[in-house]
Parts: C-alpha cells; sequence; structure tokens
C-alpha cells in the first residue's frame, strides 16, 4: 500500500525568505504526485502534480516542486514566500488506475508566515 | 461550472443522531471520492463511485456509514448513530476517469460537530 510522510508538521518562514516543505512517499510503481494547499475554511487547491517527464514541475502561485526517485521525494519549494502563502500544505499519492486513483495524503505542514 | 459544491457547510449533532451530507460534483465528473479529515491529519479516502456504482470502501467506512450516487450525479453520504469519533471534515472530490491526469477537485467539506 502507498504512504506518504510529510516530517515537517510546522514551518515558520519570514516573508520574502525562501521555502521548502519535504514529502517522501512509498509507492510500488510510478507514482502520481500531487501537492495541495488548504486554507483555513476553505477545500483543497491543488497547487501542481507530477506524472512523468521532466523532474521538476511548475504550479500555480510560483509554486515548484522536484520529483526525485532515488530518494522517493517530491519536494515542494518557493523562492519568496508571501503572507498569503500561509496555509496547511499536502502531499498525495495517487493509486494506480486499478484501485480507482484514490489519494493517499501525507498528514500535512502548517506554514506560518512572519512580516 | 462553479466546481464541486457540499451542502450543509457545518453540522452540528447530538451523539446518536443521524446526519445526511450532499456532494453535487462538476457536472459530467463521473468519478465522485469522499475524504474525511480529521483535525491535524491529511485527508483519508473513504469511498468512491464511477458514475453510480459504489467501487470500493475504505475500512474506514463502518456499517454506520452509507454513500448512495443515484443516478451517477449527486451523491449523498449518511452516518447513523453518530459518535464523537465522526466528528471531521467530510471532503467530496470529483474527476473524470477519461482524464490521463486524473486531477480531482475538491469540494468545500461539510464540518461535522458531534456532541
Amino acid at each position: 500500500a502507498q504512504s506518504v510522510t510529510q516530517p515537517d508538521i510546522h514551518i515558520t518562514v519570514s516573508e520574502g525568505a525562501s521555502l521548502e516543505l519535504r514529502c517522501n512517499y512509498s509507492y510500488g510503481a510510478t507514482p502520481y504526485l500531487f501537492w495541495y494547499v488548504q486554507s483555513p475554511g476553505q477545500g483543497l487547491q491543488l497547487l501542481l502534480k507530477y506524472f512523468s517527464g521532466d523532474t521538476l514541475v511548475q504550479g500555480i502561485k510560483g509554486f515548484e516542486a522536484e520529483f526525485k526517485r532515488s530518494q522517493s521525494s517530491f519536494n515542494l519549494r518557493k523562492p519568496s514566500v508571501h503572507w498569503s502563502d500561509a496555509a496547511e500544505y499536502f502531499c498525495a499519492v495517487a493509486a494506480g488506475k486499478a484501485a480507482g486513483n484514490k489519494l493517499t495524503f501525507g498528514g500535512g505542514t502548517r506554514v506560518l508566515v512572519k512580516p | 461550472d462553479t466546481g464541486v459544491s457540499q451542502d450543509p457547510r457545518h453540522k452540528i449533532t447530538k451523539r446518536g443522531q443521524n446526519v445526511t451530507f450532499r456532494c453535487d460534483p462538476i457536472s459530467e465528473h463521473n468519478r465522485l471520492y469522499w475524504y474525511r479529515q480529521t483535525l491535524g491529519q491529511g485527508p483519508e479516502f473513504l469511498t468512491y463511485f464511477q458514475n453510480e456504482a459504489q467501487l470500493e470502501k475504505s475500512r474506514l467506512l463502518s456499517d454506520r456509514f452509507s454513500a448512495e450516487r443515484p443516478k451517477g450525479s449527486f451523491s449523498t453520504l449518511e452516518i447513523q448513530r453518530t459518535e464523537q469519533g465522526d466528528s471531521a471534515m467530510y471532503l467530496c472530490a470529483s474527476s473524470l476517469v477519461v482524464d490521463i491526469n486524473n486531477e480531482q477537485f475538491f469540494g468545500p467539506g461539510t464540518r461535522l460537530t458531534v456532541l
């Protein structure tokens, strides 16, 4: 069964500083990987996804993520954080087609942005 | 189309009562998923439908839970004899099965509080 680990529960970053959120996955085949963001009282919004090809994926809101198969990682980065980036971030892996592509999420990383 | 909608957004109930939530997916989306998110955790898969057929149920879905998707459009999730442990955010997502990217679009969720 697939699993996702987000080692950092909370991260505090100053506005304008860079941000990196870690994600490690366990999956037997080529993974379909996702990063979602959840603001208070809101649903999940997709930031970016990886299926194949270029291992550096660009997403919305200036985010990017890099897939590293050798490390089973899919870390999310942003060069310069804005106050509006304060939210909870979830990494997820999709089960294959035969399993309905259901998502397995990590526990999330809450990002706090200091002025 | 305005995306996935869920109703109600909040529900407070007393232990032992029955509750029902509704999810309206994006029109034309033939896949519909239910997830549950408890405080401080990532969402966990509960069940999914393809059209009107319920194809998988998680072990998290006890006998007190039932989900339907009549006519393959909206879906309902009913919890009978609610327990305090059922308090959580219930998220619905929809996707198009032929979409190779299998992007799931999430609704805003229904927050259930069982007193």
